[in-house]
């Protein structure tokens, strides 16, 4: 069982289209990440959402933290081909201390 | 600018010939990380150093070793790579659980 439910799987979009990736846990995180990883590199730290409710933009970017801490999204609008990645969120559990643990990913295409 | 380094970025090696990945951070992070991320997957926690305090995945394989010798250097030991083990390996490091910092990443090649 996947601790972190991340969709959709794959996306594949036109630039200037706007979209959202979810991120879905029963689980309760004490605070939760997004990263954008490019083939051959790691991943790349985006935002940290640590209040429930919180949302935090980043450009086109916006991210939003759920109000009892279960659940994420990440929203581009007018996405870019240089927005093409995958995303990843990661939560850290309030009983695992340091430990972050990953969902599937979204790999996104945004095509010219 | 303060970093996560790895070497080397490529590694191959030999089927049941031990290798050896290193990671170095200039952040002085108490906490170091190995992930192991096959294609199209997300990266899986190995083991983690908390300070000098070694804590394993209980599904990491015995085959996957670590070293922590001083606060800025994490090695990473394959005592007989398989096929399977063939991957992206990760080192990441934070403050305690925050401000987590990523390398690029070794690819190693197991033939």
């Amino acid at each position: 069982t996947q601790l972190l439910e991340q969709s959709p799987q794959f996306l594949s979009i036109q630039e200037g289209e706007n979209l959202t990736v979810y991120c879905n846990s029963s689980s309760v995180f004490s605070s939760l990440q997004w990263y954008r990883q490019e083939p051959g590199e790691g991943p790349v730290l985006l935002v940290t959402v640590v209040t429930g409710g919180e949302v935090k933009k980043l450009k086109r970017l916006t991210f939003q933290f759920g109000d009892a801490r279960k659940d994420s999204s990440l929203h581009i609008t007018a996405a870019q081909p240089g927005d093409t990645g995958l995303y990843l969120c990661a939560g850290a559990l309030q009983i695992s201390g340091s430990r972050l643990t990953f969902g599937e990913g979204t790999q996104l295409t945004v095509n010219p | 600018d303060a970093m996560v380094i790895q070497n080397p970025r490529y590694q191959v090696t030999q089927f049941g010939k031990p290798v050896t990945l290193s990671c170095s951070q200039t952040l002085n992070h108490n906490v170091m990380y190995w992930y192991q991320q096959k294609s199209s997957q997300a990266p899986k926690l190995l083991f983690h150093y908390y300070d000098k305090d070694f804590n394993n995945e209980a599904d990491t394989p015995d085959n996957f070793q670590s070293r922590r010798p001083n606060t800025s250097f994490c090695f990473l030991d394959i005592r007989s790579p398989g096929l399977g083990d063939a991957a992206m390996y990760l080192c990441a490091t934070s403050r305690g659980g925050f401000g987590y910092t990523f390398g690029s990443g070794t690819r190693l090649t197991v033939v």
